[in-house]
């Protein structure tokens, strides 16, 4: 398996614009999750999906942060508008709920800077 | 909800020396903890977890013990290499909530050859 797939890898944009980031999670895994990683704040959950369906958003810092999965194999993280203070690195991960481990597969992640 | 403290921030070694990181956790119901390591422009990887029955697990070079007790868990590397260079994050959560990770704010390790 490829892994989790991550896009775009590098985002520079302009404070205002519109930024979405998207997601290709391991096949079979019924778990999606968005972190958000800065060095001042470390890894931050945002949002986390189950079969498709969010779970828990409370980490969301805002209405201008969505995120959807149309399908199990996809998921889309959008800002909209974008501010400065969302530069960050976003990562994507997944997880199967029936496995003993628990563990959470990332993708390399989504770099990105609102100038 | 779970706060994790976690020191040092980063620690320098010379190959072949050990390392600890220390992480301290609040909530006395979280009994995963799981260890990542993250190297630079990669995602986290799981290198070893421990759950709250056991208070050591070994995995070749690492290692990591928990105290429970004292809301206390550590990773010990032994005969460290250059490759071991990374960012390290340890984390905790209950079992049944394992989705709710809450990480540390991490130790850059260096080995230095």
């Amino acid at each position: 398996d490829a892994g989790v797939i991550q896009s775009p890898r590098h985002e520079v944009t302009e404070m205002g614009q519109e930024v979405t980031l998207r997601c290709k999670p391991i096949s079979g895994h019924d778990y999606l999750f968005w972190y958000r990683q800065t060095m001042m704040r470390g890894l931050e959950l945002l949002i986390y999906f189950n079969n498709n369906v969010p779970i828990d958003d409370s980490g969301m810092p805002e209405d201008r942060f969505s995120a959807k999965m149309p399908n199990a194999s996809f998921s889309t993280l959008k800002i909209q508008p974008s501010e400065p203070r969302d530069s960050a690195v976003y990562f994507c991960a997944s997880s199967l709920g029936s496995s003993n481990t628990g563990e959470l597969f990332f993708g390399e992640g989504s770099r990105l800077t609102v100038l | 909800g779970e706060n994790v403290e976690q020191h040092p921030s980063t620690l320098s070694v010379q190959e072949g020396d050990s390392a600890v990181i220390k992480c301290t956790y609040s909530d006395s119901a979280s009994n995963y903890f799981p260890w990542y390591k993250q190297e630079l422009g990669k995602g986290p990887q799981l290198i070893i977890d421990i759950r709250s029955n056991v208070g050591e697990k070994k995995d070749q070079r690492i290692a990591v013990t928990l105290n429970k007790t004292a809301k206390h868990f550590s990773l010990h590397i032994t005969e460290t290499q250059p490759e071991d260079s990374a960012v390290y994050f340890c984390a905790a959560s209950r079992d049944t909530g394992f989705q709710k990770l809450v990480f540390g704010t991490g130790t850059r390790l260096l080995v230095s050859p």
